[in-house]
């Protein structure tokens, strides 16, 4: 069964660029969640989709943007980069409805801004 | 809001040697997790604890979970260098009905077990 996929792994972008990762669940999982983690700050929700909605939110910009299509597959946008959001963006998907709740992560779309 | 701290933040071990993490949380739950990662790596779930009073054991590694006390524990029974890694709790913040919402983790322990 193949994991959580995140695309792409590794990027590099400027201050004022805008970024987008993608992210496919495991199969089966309706619900996906993104995370941000970086040093200072460690790992911090930033939203969770299912059926294509938005269901929670953390506590992050207007910039910080997502979207979850039909099947399943997601997306997050960043726009106008700030130094500061250079980070490892996790994905996370889970089987909602499940009796554990438990997250599954990809890999992790590590972002760099120059 | 929810707050999830772990300790201690570094832990450096000798193999061979037993020690436990703790972390504690701000807010009722009735479920916590275990996750662990590697460096430059994604998080690996180890255990998920359901209820009060739940342990979990895997290798040299057992989790447990006091909601009464808000706290979980991750015990390493001697210990190897293959354990050395970073370990985070995790506590569900619910946004209703059955979706568990959000994870709040904690800072996270770097383990590192020596020779």
């Amino acid at each position: 069964k193949a994991g959580v996929t995140q695309t792409p792994r590794y990027l590099i972008k400027t201050r004022g660029q805008q970024v987008t990762l993608s992210c496919s669940p495991i199969s089966g999982h309706r619900s996906v969640s993104w995370y941000q983690q970086t040093p200072g700050q460690g790992l911090q929700f930033l939203f969770e989709y299912f059926s294509e909605t938005q269901r929670n939110k953390g506590n992050f910009p207007g910039r910080f943007s997502g979207r979850q299509f039909s099947n399943s597959r997601s997306e997050m946008n960043v726009s106008t980069l700030e130094l500061g959001d250079s980070a490892l963006y996790l994905c996370a998907s889970r089987l909602r409805g499940g009796n554990t709740g438990e997250l599954f992560f990809g890999e992790g779309s590590r972002l760099t801004v120059l | 809001e929810l707050k999830v701290e772990q300790n201690p933040l570094f832990l450096s071990m000798q193999e061979g040697k037993n020690y436990t993490i703790y972390c504690n949380y701000s807010t009722t739950s009735d479920r916590l997790y275990w996750y662990r990662q590697d460096p430059g790596k994604s998080l690996e779930s180890l255990f998920v604890l359901l209820s009060n009073g739940a342990v979990k054991q895997e290798g040299r590694l057992m989790a447990s979970l006091d909601t009464k006390a808000r706290l979980s524990t991750l015990h390493i029974t001697a210990a190897v260098h293959d354990l050395s890694a970073t370990y985070f709790c995790a506590v569900p913040t619910y946004a209703g009905g059955t979706s568990y919402g959000k994870l709040t983790f904690g800072q996270g322990t770097i383990l590192t077990v020596h020779p």
